[in-house]
């Protein structure tokens, strides 16, 4: 287990709905990242969130928004469903700190998997 | 941005057999990691590799920087080694590009 958690697990939404995802993060750490797994491909950079700010995005549109709190938990909004948002999303938490690169702290959570019919 | 190539996409082993995945980059790799993903959907940090070797029983890894590949070993495979492998690289320091995974499948 990595310590990071992630909820819910599973959810079906239908198209045009809004949905809330949510990461705790590993004790410790200060930044999130969220990623999109499509089936059967790689994970893709969503956004990332140090100290409750937004510190990147990837190819993604406004409708993909996010928050960190002061806990350094984070959510993961999706608004105006579509059927390609059905995926795998994954949390990352890390320890966001200047010239540590990420995989020598970053640890992900097991995944919400979000069917959108 | 950099484009993360992974080979071979579809691997079937027989348990103890030993196999090498490979992933190729198409820029300069500074801080390059291997993860296995379980039928589940966790994924996990195998290895933070950016040149040189680095074994963990039964796994071991090699990146040559210059040249921008890594390889994955992995040798007496079991049924639990199943499940994808992807590399990636976190050039900027602020998010990992994964390569588009090698799925393993190793039968008992």
């Amino acid at each position: 287990e990595t310590g990071v958690t992630q909820s819910p697990t599973h959810l079906i939404k239908t198209r045009g709905q809004q949905v809330t995802l949510r990461c705790s993060s590993q004790s410790g750490h200060n930044t999130v990242s969220w990623y999109q797994q499509a089936l059967g491909q790689g994970p893709q950079f969503i956004f990332q969130y140090y100290r409750e700010e937004e510190n990147g995005r990837g190819n993604f549109p406004p409708r993909f928004s996010g928050l960190q709190f002061p806990n350094y938990s984070s959510e993961l909004n999706v608004n105006a469903l579509e059927l390609d948002d059905s995926a795998l999303y994954l949390c990352a938490s890390s320890l966001g700190s200047v010239g540590i690169p990420l995989g020598e702290t970053q640890y992900f959570g097991p995944g919400t998997r979000l069917l959108v019919l | 941005g950099i484009q993360v190539e992974q080979s071979p996409p579809d691997l079937i082993l027989q348990e103890g057999a030993n196999s090498t995945l490979r992933c190729n980059f198409s820029d300069s790799v500074n801080n390059l990691q291997w993860f296995h993903q379980n039928p589940w959907g966790q994924l996990i940090n195998l290895f933070y590799i950016p040149s040189g070797t680095k074994q963990n029983g039964r796994l071991s890894a090699t990146t040559v920087a210059t040249e921008r590949y890594s390889l994955l070993y992995i040798s007496s495979s079991q049924t639990t080694d199943s499940g994808v492998y992807f590399c990636a690289e976190d050039s900027y320091g602020q998010n990992f590009v994964f390569g588009p995974g090698t799925r393993l499948s190793v039968l008992p």
